[in-house]
């Protein structure tokens, strides 16, 4: 039974746009969610955060959008470069400890 | 300030035989946590420490143990090698007592493991 939900593999978007990666939940009890991005070889680097009291949070080119009510929350990045092509988890926490996490859309931004 | 270190990169094992990971936690970080990344999946929690003693564990059999050492450094054991256990071992550290939106977990590159 998944909890956290990405149901796109993959997306490919022209360098230049904005990238829109979606992400859905079925455990109200998470109170914080995370976006991590993950290159071949490397660990997931942690990107953007939001609590469950904001319904968005900026950080550069990078926002997250939480919508509650519809357990949907979303990563836009404006604008799209290169170097934002990863593999993009996005992951919940419910209290201090696990996280869990989505199974990741891979991001394929072309120059 | 060092980042979070595991070792070794890759290894390759044997059904039926056992293995030690190890994690060199972030500086300043009191707390590891240890994920499961299969193939095509997202990292899965296995359990976390804090302050050398478990404190959360997820859907994991027995035959998969830690530990942490007073410096703060963890060590991943798994038992009894199956099939399955082919995945990337990820060792994560924070600065509290978990993770939270404002402390969030800071990754290492992970162990590559295959059991033949």
């Amino acid at each position: 039974d998944q909890q956290v939900k990405q149901n796109s593999p993959s997306l490919s978007v022209q360098e230049g746009r904005i990238s829109i990666l979606n992400c859905d939940y079925t455990n109200s009890m998470f109170d914080y969610f995370l976006w991590y991005k993950k290159y071949p070889a490397e660990g997931p680097t942690f990107l953007i955060s939001i609590s469950s009291i904001k319904d968005k949070n900026e950080d550069g080119r990078f926002t997250v959008f939480l919508n509650k009510s519809a357990k949907h929350l979303s990563l836009h990045i404006v604008p799209s470069q290169p170097g934002d092509s990863a593999v993009y988890f996005c992951a919940a926490g419910a209290g201090s400890y696990q996280l869990t996490f989505g199974k990741g859309t891979k991001l394929s931004v072309i120059p | 300030e060092t980042g979070v270190t595991q070792s070794p990169t890759h290894l390759i094992k044997t059904r039926g035989q056992q293995v030690t990971l190890r994690c060199s936690s972030q500086s300043g970080h009191n707390t590891v946590s240890w994920y499961q990344q299969a193939l095509g999946q997202g990292p899965q929690f296995i359990f976390q420490y804090y302050r050398e003693e478990e404190n959360g564990r997820g859907n994991f059999p027995p035959r998969f143990s830690g530990l942490q050492f007073p410096n703060y450094s963890s060590e991943l054991n798994v038992n009894a090698l199956e099939l399955d256990d082919s995945a990337l071992y990820l060792c994560a550290s924070s600065g509290r007592t978990g993770s939270s939106y404002n402390s969030p977990l800071h990754f290492g590159n992970g162990t590559r493991l295959t059991v033949t």
